[in-house]
């Protein structure tokens, strides 16, 4: 399994952007790297996908370096809303489309 | 479009007795997901469904646990014998197919609580 690192917690302010890295040094050429969070007390809920191209939709933007070793979740007006446990995943080809939780990084917001 | 439902979002049973777990994919989707959170872990994949098939259950604890997904109704997470140690939150997700670009909906979740 290609093995993540991000920060366990970070802090933001209301209507501020957010950067989310993750390391995934160990990824291979078509590992997606998928990206959901985890709102308190819910369910994941899913929030982009990119393989080598920068991606945006409307909940979020995902930067992938060119080395794909590492990528970015960006929230672009951080809201109270989007206090949550946020995990980069890469999903390996092969595996059933299974997803492998990291300890995510906690993201709190401040009013 | 509803979503992935969970039944029953809150479970209570005795150390010893069965748990049984549903949930129902979102329409359309044949493929079904079952993770478990302990309290204070993270997520951990149990096994992995398409109708009426195991196709990976490489998460599941060898004993006591089940899971199926029959041609009708839901799918099914069973506990035999539950001890404490089997409290935990458990989320089922679904999709519609299992390639490397697909989403998995996730179900509020099942919390189980074995005294």
């Amino acid at each position: 399994d290609a093995k993540t690192t991000q920060p366990n917690s970070m802090e933001s302010n209301e209507e501020e952007p957010v950067h989310l890295p993750c390391n995934h040094s160990t990824i291979s050429g078509t590992d997606y790297i998928h990206w959901y969070r985890q709102l308190p007390s819910q369910g994941p809920e899913y929030v982009i996908h990119g393989l080598t191209s920068n991606v945006n939709n409307r909940m979020a933007s995902l930067a992938i370096a060119e080395d794909r070793k590492s990528s970015t979740l960006i929230l672009h007006r951080a809201t109270l809303r989007d206090a949550a446990v946020y995990y980069c995943i890469p999903l390996v080809y092969n595996q059933g489309g299974k997803l492998i939780f990291g300890q995510g990084t906690e993201l709190s917001v401040k009013p | 479009n509803a979503g992935v439902m969970q039944n029953p979002r809150h479970l209570v049973r005795r150390r010893g007795q069965e748990a049984r777990l549903r949930c129902s994919p979102m329409k359309g989707h044949s493929h079904v997901y079952w993770y478990r959170q302990l309290p204070e872990e993270g997520l951990k994949f149990m096994v992995y469904l398409q109708k009426e098939n195991i196709i990976d259950e490489s998460g599941m604890p060898k004993e006591r646990f089940s899971a199926e997904f029959p041609k009708e109704g839901p799918s099914i997470l069973r506990i035999q014998q539950v001890v404490r140690g089997d409290s935990a939150a458990y989320f089922c997700a679904s999709s519609s197919s299992a390639g490397l670009t697909d989403t998995q909906y996730f179900g509020p979740g099942t919390r189980l609580t074995v005294l």
